[in-house]
């Protein structure tokens, strides 16, 4: 099985600061790595995903993430926060079982305080 | 073009009732999972569907059980409910290889 590691459950940044959030992946194969936000009381929503094309990946609401395989790392950064980015965000990777099914690892989640 | 669809949104239950979860897309998607969400724990897989009639354990599968009869439905049962199930239920769907559409939950209460 793979695994995702999410340095810092809870984040805060001042509205207009840089975010940064952590993601740290265990994989022997080429990853297929996605950042998710989940707002309060929804379900997840795709943020942006890696799937070995450009190591740089721009996503929806000015968030990106950088895919560095010597580092195993996949953070994802925004240059400037907004109130309405509060949220928790997921880190997952994408892997196929023994018997080549399809399965997903997510990280525990990162909670994002925007602070005014 | 309504996505993943959950039923119900909101439920209570006393130890040892038994209840049906229903998630519904209409992607045509041949993969389709359950998870539960616990604070600090992200989302553990419970049980996950390749395709229609089949079914297989996910990492928490215990106490849970699964039905595909249909390929746009995927129906997660409790037995005989416990505490220990109190938690925020998830269904997703995806494509082959591809990001997972979730639908907006279950919030499940086991008194």
């Amino acid at each position: 099985a793979q695994s995702v590691t999410q340095l810092g459950s809870h984040v805060s940044v001042s509205e207009g600061a840089l975010v940064l959030l952590r993601c740290n992946y265990s994989s022997s194969v080429p990853p297929y790595l996605f950042w998710y936000v989940q707002y309060p009381n929804q379900g997840l929503q795709l943020l942006l995903k890696y799937t070995s094309a450009a190591t740089l990946v721009k996503g929806i609401n000015g968030f990106e993430a950088e895919f560095k395989k010597s580092e195993t790392s996949f953070h994802l950064t925004k240059p400037s926060a907004h109130m309405s980015d509060a949220a928790e965000y997921f880190c997952a990777v994408i892997w196929r079982d023994s018997g080549g099914y399809q399965k997903v690892t997510f990280g525990t989640g990162t909670k994002l305080q925007v602070i005014p | 073009n309504a996505g993943v669809t959950q039923t119900p949104k909101f439920r209570v239950l006393k130890t040892g009732q038994s209840m049906t979860l229903l998630c519904a897309q209409d992607m045509n998607h041949e993969y389709m999972y359950w998870y539960r969400q616990d604070p600090g724990m992200g989302l553990r897989l419970i049980h996950y569907s390749v395709g229609e009639g089949t079914t297989a354990k996910g990492e928490v599968p215990d106490g849970y059980n699964v039905s595909r009869l249909k390929k746009q439905n995927f129906l997660l049962g409790l037995e005989s409910a416990a505490p220990s199930q109190t938690s925020v239920y998830f269904c997703a769907s995806v494509r082959r290889v591809g990001e997972q559409f979730f639908g907006p939950g279950t919030r499940l209460t086991v008194l």
